[in-house]
């Protein structure tokens, strides 16, 4: 079956602008959860989405922000875009999410100039 | 906040041999927990997960241990090939939670 499917898979943006990222999870997956990846920082939890509701939240500020769509598709914004945005983005499906395995996309890697 | 770290930042291993990625973990509450491993360029992929009431998980080439009196996991993999060079994250996810706390990350590079 297709795995989780991240578009675009590059992006250079300027400081200021906004930036959109989308994530297709795998069929019959219900939750959605996303990432971002910075050399020397690890993973950092963003949001996970369930069933269109975000039911958790990491610690970022409220430029990033996300929605999931009722075929559970995801997306996350970020708005007025830093430097220290640049980052892989990585989003993750599982079917409850919480205690499920979780499945990663490639990732969208977000350059910002 | 929640604390998964890592003993070891690099591990170098000849093929052929075992290798052992440790990883500590802060909140005994945890109930899950899974290895992953990413290759340059490509997203975690999911290796073997385990629950809290378990002490050990085989699959193939891996095991995965742990021990909740030090709150301690690891991934060993048995006869380490070229292919297993990547870095490996442990992710530890609370009872309470939907969130994946992952550690820092060990990179292991396996010597021909």
């Amino acid at each position: 079956k297709a795995g989780v499917t991240q578009t675009p898979r590059y992006l250079i943006k300027t400081r200021g602008q906004q930036v959109t990222l989308s994530c297709s999870p795998i069929s019959g997956h219900r939750s959605v959860s996303w990432y971002q990846q910075t050399p020397g920082q690890g993973l950092q939890f963003l949001f996970e989405y369930f069933s269109e509701t975000q039911r958790n939240k990491g610690n970022f500020p409220g430029r990033f922000s996300g929605r999931q769509f009722s075929n559970s598709r995801s997306e996350m914004n970020v708005s007025t875009l830093e430097l220290g945005d640049s980052a892989l983005y990585l989003c993750a499906s599982s079917r409850q999410g919480g205690d499920t395995e979780a499945f990663f996309g490639q990732g969208t890697r977000l350059t910002v100039v | 906040g929640e604390s998964v770290g890592l003993h070891l930042p690099t591990l170098s291993v000849q093929e052929g041999d075992n290798s052992i990625i440790n990883c500590a973990y802060s909140n005994s509450a945890s109930d899950y927990f899974i290895w992953y491993k990413q290759e340059s360029g490509k997203g975690p992929q999911f290796i073997i997960d385990i629950r809290s009431n378990m002490d050990k998980r085989q699959g193939q080439r891996v095991t995965v241990l742990l021990n909740k009196t030090v709150k301690h996991l690891s991934l060993q993999i048995a006869a380490t090939q070229p292919g297993d060079s990547a870095v490996y994250f442990c992710a530890e996810i609370p009872l309470t939670g939907n969130q994946f706390y992952f550690g820092t990350g060990t990179s292991l590079t396996v010597i021909p």
